[in-house]
C-alpha cells in the first residue's frame, strides 16, 4: 500500500522567513496530493492541492510542487506570519476507489 | 454551506465500555471517511464509506467498525475499549468519486474527543 513520508518533523522560522516541507510516497499510482493545516485542538483544513498532471499550483504565499519521477512533492510557504503556525500534513490518493494516506506532520512554529 | 459535523464533541468512557461516534457529511458528499488522531501522533485510517458502503478498512481490530446511512451520514462504534483508544476521532467528507475515476478533495469535521480511563 502507499507510503507517505515527510520532513522536517517540526520546524522553526523568523516571521518573514520562507518554510518548505517535504514528502514522498511509495505508490507511483497515486496522482492527488493534498496539504492540510492543522491547528491545535481543530480538524485539519484543506490548504491547497496538486494533481498529477500539473508540476506546480500557487496560491498567494502557500505554493506546492511535484515530482513524479522521483515521486516529491513540497509545500512552500513564503513571508511567514505566526498565524501559519500550526501542523502541516501532506497527503497522497489514487483517482480509483482509494483512502487517503497522510504524512506524519511537520510543526511549524513561526517566531515572531 | 455547512461543513462536516461531528458529535459529540468530547466523550469520556471507562475501558470494556462501548462508545459510537456520529459524523453528517457535508451535503451532496457521498463519501466518509474516518482516521484517529492519538496525541501527537499522525492521522491514522480507519474505515472508508462510499454510497452506503465500506470500500476500504486500515489496520485496527474488529472491533472498530462502522455504517453509513441512506442519507450519508456514519457511526463509528468501537467496542470493548481499551485506554490506547484515547484519541481524537476525525471524520471527513468527499463528493466520492462516483465511478468517474477523479479524485476529489476531502474536508474534515472537528473531531470527536474520546478519553478512556
Amino acid at each position: 500500500g502507499e507510503n507517505v513520508e515527510q520532513h522536517p518533523s517540526t520546524l522553526s522560522v523568523q516571521e518573514g522567513d520562507s518554510a518548505v516541507i517535504k514528502c514522498t510516497y511509495s505508490d507511483s499510482a497515486s496522482n492527488y496530493f493534498p496539504w492540510y493545516k492543522q491547528e491545535l485542538g481543530k480538524g485539519p483544513q484543506l490548504i491547497i492541492d496538486i494533481r498529477s498532471n500539473v508540476g506546480e499550483k500557487k496560491d498567494q504565499r502557500i505554493a506546492v510542487t511535484l515530482n513524479k519521477t522521483a515521486k516529491h512533492f513540497s509545500l512552500h510557504i513564503t513571508e511567514t506570519q505566526p498565524e501559519d503556525s500550526a501542523v502541516y500534513f501532506c497527503a497522497a490518493m489514487k483517482t480509483s476507489y482509494d483512502k487517503v494516506i497522510f504524512g506524519p506532520g511537520t510543526s511549524l512554529s513561526v517566531i515572531p | 454551506e455547512a461543513g462536516v459535523t461531528q458529535s459529540p464533541t468530547h466523550l469520556i468512557k471507562t475501558r470494556g465500555q462501548q462508545v459510537t461516534l456520529r459524523c453528517s457529511p457535508i451535503s451532496g458528499h457521498t463519501s466518509v471517511y474516518w482516521y484517529q488522531q492519538a496525541l501527537g501522533l499522525g492521522l491514522q485510517f480507519l474505515l472508508w464509506y462510499d454510497e452506503g458502503e465500506e470500500r476500504n478498512r486500515g489496520n485496527f481490530p474488529p472491533r472498530f467498525s462502522g455504517r453509513q446511512f441512506p442519507n450519508y451520514s456514519s457511526e463509528l462504534n468501537v467496542n470493548a475499549l481499551e485506554l490506547e483508544d484515547s484519541a481524537l476521532y476525525l471524520c471527513a467528507s468527499s463528493p466520492g468519486t462516483g465511478g468517474a475515476g477523479a479524485t476529489t478533495e476531502a474536508f474534515f469535521g472537528q473531531g470527536t474527543r474520546l478519553t478512556v480511563v
